[in-house]
């Protein structure tokens, strides 16, 4: 079975610049995770998904971080204007739909991105 | 407060001994909790979860975590540690108050494994 799918790995940017990142759940999940990992901290949830709508956006900030999930299936993440504190991993994760908190979430391979 | 503790920031264990990750939680109600392992530049790799039952749970690589209740722990254990174990673990527990079920994620444990 494969996994989460994301790109880019790695990604450098100035500050200002906008970025974008993609990532494609494991067939079937139609819970989709954006989390922001700091480095030596653990991850952040930014947005998470059910199919194509969106069940909590509360730590997104929204002047700057879109997402999006067409058709629920794949994701887009974007930043726009970056900022040098959005410097971290950004990590899409994955799952089958909620059975009252029982399910796992898988992780992609994370985009690292560092922000001049 | 529904929280997570890893109190070790980085435990050493020499190859062949018994390793232990250490993690602590308060929740309301019931936990079901976590772990998870990332390696240098990879993602979160799942390494096994409690729900019910059995406070020993089993999972991925050997490892395996106890569930105490009146401890309010959940120790991550292997008895014999390679130096391939060496990488950034976490706990997590579910917020069971939030609808949605958010993971609440411990700030993570370097385990350093040495020949």
């Amino acid at each position: 079975e494969a996994g989460v799918a994301q790109s880019p790995r790695y990604k450098i940017i100035e500050k200002r610049q906008s970025v974008a990142f993609w990532c494609n759940p494991i067939s079937g999940h139609a819970t989709l995770y954006w989390y922001q990992q700091i480095l030596g901290q653990g991850p952040k949830l930014l947005i998470q998904f059910q199919n194509n709508g969106v069940v909590d956006d509360s730590q997104l900030p929204k002047d700057r971080f879109s997402a999006e999930r067409l058709k629920g299936v794949d994701s887009t993440l974007k930043i726009q204007p970056a900022k040098l504190e959005d410097s971290a991993v950004y990590l899409c994760a994955s799952s089958l739909p909620g059975t009252g908190g029982r399910e796992t979430q898988y992780f992609g391979p994370g985009t690292r991105l560092l922000v001049l | 407060a529904q929280s997570v503790a890893q109190p070790e920031d980085q435990v050493n264990v020499a190859e062949g001994n018994p390793l232990t990750v250490k993690c602590t939680y308060s929740v309301s109600g019931n936990p079901y909790l976590f772990w998870y392992v990332q390696y240098p530049n990879r993602g979160l790799q799942f390494l096994l979860k409690y729900i019910t039952g059995d406070n020993l749970v089993k999972g991925s690589y050997g490892f395996e975590a106890e569930f105490n209740k009146s401890q309010t722990s959940f120790h991550l254990k292997k008895p014999s540690a390679l130096v391939s174990d060496s990488a950034l673990y976490f706990c997590a527990v579910r917020d069971m108050r939030d609808s949605n079920y958010q993971l609440i994620w411990g700030a993570g444990t370097k385990l350093i494994i040495k020949p």
